[in-house]
């Protein structure tokens, strides 16, 4: 399948301050990512569809000014959380729909896990 | 104290013995469906796939079952490893459906020697 990386894998930030998290596809030209949320003990939860060139379509309940969602290439997209608050803290995670094998399934990073003091 | 919902149904099995999770999914129209394997701290990896014209798909020890009938899937793993541990998740989607997956509560597999 796909090959995906995030970066950072974990991040500590104070209350206040933005986030940024890349994903990025190594092996696949990506023209959709997707963005989770996973509390702990918890499901995956979608927060957003992000499409290369376009603006990136959120999930209900999810604020599209707090979480910034940026798809400039075929290979990146990236998610700023801004003005992040404790409650905010979870591990992101992303994936790529398609890979070089496949193109009607969804590959995984490895999560990036933000704490927010 | 704890919430209900926040504790993953575990299934507990001895190494080298057959392991089945179960899963429910919501949707009749949903036309795929996949399984995911993920270790702490890690992203979910992909295990395989099926479907819904399809009632059963082997893979290398694992064999998902599908019951439109009832909306059920499940995951069968033969000759289950220690490394085998971790939560496994049952993914639905629908080809019209913008390529979105809906993910299930999850179950934990502990592999005991």
């Amino acid at each position: 399948g796909a090959v995906v990386s995030q970066h950072p894998s974990w991040v500590i930030c104070k209350s206040g301050t933005s986030v940024k998290i890349e994903c990025r596809s190594l092996d696949f030209q990506a023209t959709t990512m997707f963005w989770y949320r996973q509390f702990p003990k918890q499901s995956l939860m979608l927060m957003a569809t992000s499409n290369e060139g376009s603006k990136a379509t959120y999930e209900q309940g999810v604020e599209k000014d707090k979480f910034l969602i940026n798809h400039a290439s075929l290979t990146l997209s990236t998610l700023t959380v801004t003005s992040a608050h404790p409650e905010d803290s979870s591990f992101y995670i992303c994936s790529v729909h398609g890979g070089p094998h496949r193109t009607d399934t969804q590959y995984f990073g490895p999560g990036t896990r933000l704490t927010v003091l | 104290g704890e919430s209900v919902g926040l504790h993953l149904p575990t299934l507990s099995v001895q190494e080298g013995d057959n392991s089945i999770i179960n899963c429910a999914y919501s949707n009749s129209a949903s036309d795929y469906f996949i399984w995911y394997k993920q270790e702490s701290g890690k992203g979910p990896q992909f295990i395989i796939d099926i479907r819904s014209n399809m009632d059963k798909r082997q893979g290398q020890r694992v064999t998902v079952l599908l019951n439109k009938t009832v909306k059920h899937l499940s995951l069968q793993i033969a000759a289950t490893q220690p490394g085998d541990s971790a939560v496994y998740f049952c993914a639905e989607g629908f080809s019209g459906g913008y390529n979105k997956l809906i993910f299930g509560a999850g179950t934990r597999l502990a592999v005991h020697p």
